[in-house]
Formats: C-alpha cells, sequence, structure tokens
C-alpha cells in the first residue's frame, strides 16, 4: 500500500487565486512528520512546511499552510495567492516515528502550473 | 546561508564502472541522507548515516552502494559497478541534530549510465 499518495498529477490555477495540493498519507505510527517540498524546473528540492503529529495547530509559512486532518489521514498543502514563481512540482512527505535520521518517505507529486 | 553542495552536478559514465557522487553537508549538521529520484518518477530514500555508520537504509541500497564520511566535511556515496536503472538524480540531505525535522537537500547530481 502506498504510504502517501498525491491523486492530482497536474493542477492549474491563475495568479493570485488560491490552490490546494492533496495528500493522505498511511501510517500506523503514532509519532510522524509531515512534510511538503518544492522542486521547480531546476530540480532542487526546496522545504515548504512541516506538520506534527502531535501538533495542535495547522502550520504555516507565509503563504503557505497545511491543513492537517489527523483523523482523515490528509495534509492538503494551501497556497494563497498564487504567484508565477509557484510553477513546480511538489512533493508531500511522511517520516515515521518523526525522528532524526529517518527516511523521508514521497508522494509521486503534483505538478502546478500557475498562469497569468 | 550555509547550504549542501554536491560534485559533480552531472556525471556520465559506462555500465559496470563504479562512481562516486559527493556531497558536503551543512558544517554543523549531524545526519546525512541521499536519495535518487528517476526522470518523472517520485523521490526515493536509500539511506541514512549518523555518528559514522549507516541508521537506515532502504531495499534499494543494495551490496552496490556504499556510502563514506571520508573526512570531516564530505559525504559520498559510491556505486560499484553501476546499471543503467541507475540512472537517476541523486540527492544528498543532512539535518541537524536529533530533534530537527527538516532536511536540508542539496542541488543534486544527475548521473547517466550508458
Amino acid at each position: 500500500a502506498q504510504k502517501i499518495t498525491q491523486t492530482q498529477p497536474g493542477m492549474f490555477v491563475q495568479e493570485k487565486e488560491a490552490v490546494t495540493l492533496d495528500c493522505t498519507y498511511d501510517t500506523s505510527d503514532p509519532s510522524y512528520g509531515l512534510f511538503w517540498y518544492k522542486q521547480p524546473s531546476s530540480g532542487e528540492m526546496i522545504f515548504l512546511i512541516y506538520q506534527g503529529s502531535y501538533d495542535q495547530q495547522n502550520a504555516t509559512e507565509g503563504r503557505y499552510s497545511l491543513n492537517f486532518q489527523k483523523a482523515r489521514k490528509s495534509a492538503n498543502l494551501v497556497i494563497s495567492a498564487s504567484q508565477l514563481g509557484d510553477s513546480a512540482m511538489y512533493f508531500c512527505a511522511m517520516r515515521e516515528r518523526n525522528q532524526a535520521g529517518t527516511a523521508l518517505i514521497f508522494g509521486k507529486g503534483t505538478t502546478l502550473s500557475v498562469s497569468s | 546561508e550555509p547550504e549542501v553542495t554536491q560534485t559533480p552536478s552531472h556525471q556520465v559514465t559506462q555500465m559496470g564502472q563504479e562512481v562516486i557522487l559527493r556531497c558536503v553537508p551543512i558544517s554543523n549538521h549531524l545526519y546525512f541522507y541521499w536519495y535518487r529520484q528517476i526522470l518523472g518518477q517520485k523521490v526515493e530514500f536509500l539511506v541514512s548515516f549518523y555518528n559514522n555508520e549507516i541508521s537506515e537504509k532502504s531495499e534499494i541500497f543494495d551490496d552496490q552502494f556504499s556510502v563514506e564520511r571520508p573526512d570531516g566535511s564530505n559525504f559520498t556515496l559510491k556505486i560499484r559497478s553501476t546499471k543503467l536503472e541507475d540512472s537517476a538524480m541523486y540527492f544528498c540531505a543532512s539535518s541537524e541534530d536529533y530533534l530537527a525535522y527538516e532536511q536540508y537537500f542539496g542541488p543534486g547530481t544527475r548521473l547517466t549510465v550508458t
């Protein structure tokens, strides 16, 4: 079974609009971390946002917020006020046991295209 | 701002040859990782390294692969006898300490096996 599922291979949004990128996860570990990374066409992996399984509030980082619904095992990324520079591949990832040295398990990614 | 660096940016090698991919993690970081991404696919974990030993490895990380921290700054991934299916982008990452959650990724090395 997939540990991380991203069901949207591609998303299209206009500048200044908000967009939600979906991510569901599967784990039986009570302690885990959820991450979103951005990969522009240049190829590097850019960390965006993190949510711990015990965190009471949804994580926010500037225009990025993580809609964490623990019971549904979903960790959707919301990008507000999209910009052209947001066009990239977005990966959701999970770290079980949520401790250093543990692997990040990535989803297949969602390609976001922002148009003017 | 400190960053993870990787060399070379692109390596072309013939099947059966050995390759060494090099990484310089952020200087005060203690945990090091290698991931790979086959073109158009998801990023896959290979190995993590702490205190001069492997702390976790995936099924991909078989006997053809090895990692080493030969000095205080470099972290290397060796592939002993490359196969066509080893062609991928290889990312090095590092994280600061036990409490840190962020893994800082390097820019990647694109390995092409012909």
